[in-house]
C-alpha cells in the first residue's frame, strides 16, 4: 500500500540558507503530516496539513513551514537554517475523513538534511 | 504533555527466538492509540502494530504481539520467531483519539527508539 515518495533523498545546504522539500502523498490521501528525526531520535512533530490548511503543529518555530496542494502532495520550508536543523526529514500521508480520524499513517523514505 | 520512554537502547536476539521489547507512556487521556513502528536502514517508518486502549484485548499481527497494561501504562511487543529480516530500529508511539472532526489529527509522539539485532 505504501506509495508516499519524497524529493530529494538527501541535501546539504549551509547556515542560513533556505530549503523546500517535497512529499508526494498516497493516492486517495488528503492528509499529510510532517516529522524531524534527529540522529539517535525519535520522530518529532512538526505540523499536519488536511485539505490545504495547517491542521495540527508541533513545538517548532515559524521558521519551519509547509504548503499542501490541491493534489495533496506537500512541501516543508525552512528558512534561515542552523546546524541544529539537520536531521532525517519524514512526510507521511493518510486518509482524514469527517468520521473519527486515527487512519493509519504511510511514511515516506525521507529525506536526509545536513547544514553545515 | 504525553511522553514515551524506552529504556533499552539495544537489544539483541538469536534468529527463531523470542525477544521482548518495552515501552512506558505518560498521559492523562483515557482513549488514545498506541504503536510499534519498524524503521530499517531504508529508512522508510512502517507499521508493526496498533493498539486501541479502549481494547482489553491485546492486538496481535503475526509473529508480532503487545501486552498492553492500561494502568501500568505499559505496552511491550514481542516478537516471536524472530528473522533476520526483524533487524531494524524498534519505535514504540502513542497519540489521542483524533475528535469526530475532519482530519487525521494525528500527532505522534515516539520515543527514542529500540536498536534490534537479530544474530544467525
Amino acid at each position: 500500500e505504501t506509495g508516499v515518495t519524497q524529493s530529494p533523498t538527501h541535501l546539504i545546504k549551509t547556515r542560513g540558507q533556505q530549503v523546500t522539500l517535497r512529499c508526494s502523498s498516497q493516492s486517495g490521501h488528503n492528509t499529510v503530516s510532517w516529522y524531524q528525526q534527529a540522529l539517535g531520535q525519535g520522530p518529532q512533530f512538526i505540523f499536519q496539513y488536511y485539505r490545504e490548511e495547517e491542521n495540527g503543529r508541533g513545538n517548532f518555530p515559524p521558521r519551519f513551514s509547509g504548503l499542501q496542494f490541491p493534489n495533496y502532495s506537500s512541501e516543508l520550508n525552512v528558512n534561515a537554517l542552523e546546524l541544529d536543523d539537520s536531521a532525517l526529514y519524514l512526510c507521511a500521508s493518510s486518509r482524514g475523513s469527517i468520521r473519527r480520524g486515527n487512519e493509519k499513517l504511510f511514511f515516506g523514505s525521507g529525506t536526509q538534511l545536513s547544514v553545515l | 504533555a504525553q511522553t514515551v520512554t524506552q529504556s533499552q537502547p539495544e537489544m539483541s536476539v538469536q534468529e527463531a527466538e523470542t525477544v521482548t521489547l518495552s515501552c512506558t507512556y505518560d498521559t492523562s487521556e483515557s482513549d488514545y492509540y498506541l504503536f510499534w513502528y519498524k524503521q530499517p536502514p531504508s529508512r522508510q517508518m512502517i507499521l508493526v502494530i496498533r493498539q486501541e486502549a479502549y481494547k482489553q484485548q491485546n492486538a496481535t499481527e503475526n509473529r508480532f504481539s503487545v501486552n498492553f497494561q492500561k494502568a501500568a501504562k505499559s505496552f511491550s511487543l514481542k516478537i516471536s520467531d524472530s528473522q533476520l529480516g526483524d533487524a531494524a530500529m524498534y519505535f514504540c508511539a502513542y497519540t489521542k483519539r483524533a475528535p469526530n472532526s475532519g482530519g487525521s489529527n494525528y500527532k505522534l509522539t515516539f520515543g527514542k527508539g529500540t536498536l534490534l539485532t537479530v544474530n544467525p
